[in-house]
């Protein structure tokens, strides 16, 4: 079975573009969670959906925000990029929103330049 | 939300049993407590997870102490491709309303595997 896949692998970009990355859950899962890892940290909480709603959000600014499409897969969206915004985005899966078991893609990772 | 503590690095040889230590003092009486590992580059890895019992699956052993404020993961025969960053959380299913769980991750140990 696949795993839990993001797209692209790696984006660059410049301060105050925008950026759309992408989730694609294992299949069967309802939850999606997105995480920020800045190297040489853990990763850091950002958003959690399941069935389509937003059922957490981390500590970041507006100009993070995500949606869940019927599918059940994902999009992050960050406006008006940062340098600070340099990252490993990494999106999760799970059966339900209640379950403690998160499965995780790859990552995309982002360079702000 | 409850946090843990954990040695910042670890070293161990291949073939012999690794303990990862784990310390969670403020733990409440609904906490999970779970392990995490990050391969490089890799996203993390879901180990195993555990309430009060001690818990086995074909990764490791989770071994709780009675009193919940510490625990121990035990790989019980290191190979190279264990080298990675474990990362002891804890979660409550409660946390950001009903449905919701996220996972808060610290720096984890980062474990060597010694040929």
């Amino acid at each position: 079975d696949a795993g839990v896949t993001q797209s692209p692998t790696h984006l660059i970009k410049t301060r105050g573009q925008h950026v759309t990355l992408r989730c694609s859950p294992i299949s069967g899962h309802k939850s999606v969670s997105w995480y920020q890892q800045v190297l040489g940290q853990g990763p850091q909480f950002i958003f959690q959906y399941y069935e389509k709603e937003e059922r957490g959000r981390g500590n970041f600014p507006d100009r993070f925000s995500a949606r869940q499409f019927p599918n059940y897969s994902s999009e992050l969206n960050v406006n008006a990029l940062l340098l600070g915004d340099s990252a490993l985005y990494l999106c999760a899966s799970s059966l339900a929103g209640g379950d403690r078991t998160q499965y995780f893609g790859p990552g995309t990772r982002l360079l702000v330049l | 939300d409850a946090k843990t503590t954990q040695p910042n690095s670890m070293e161990s040889n291949e073939e012999e049993p690794v303990h990862l230590p784990c310390n969670h003092s403020t733990i409440s009486g609904t906490d999970y407590i779970h392990w995490y590992r990050q391969l490089p580059s890799q996203g993390p890895e879901y180990v195993i997870h555990g309430l009060t019992s001690n818990v086995n699956n074909r990764m490791a052993s989770l071994a709780i102490a009675e009193d919940r404020k510490s625990s121990t993961l035990i790989l019980h025969r290191a190979t190279l491709r264990d080298a990675a960053v474990y990362y002891c959380i804890l979660s409550n299913p409660s946390y950001s309303g009903a449905g919701s769980y996220q996972l808060t991750f610290g720096k984890g140990t980062k474990l060597s595997v010694i040929p």
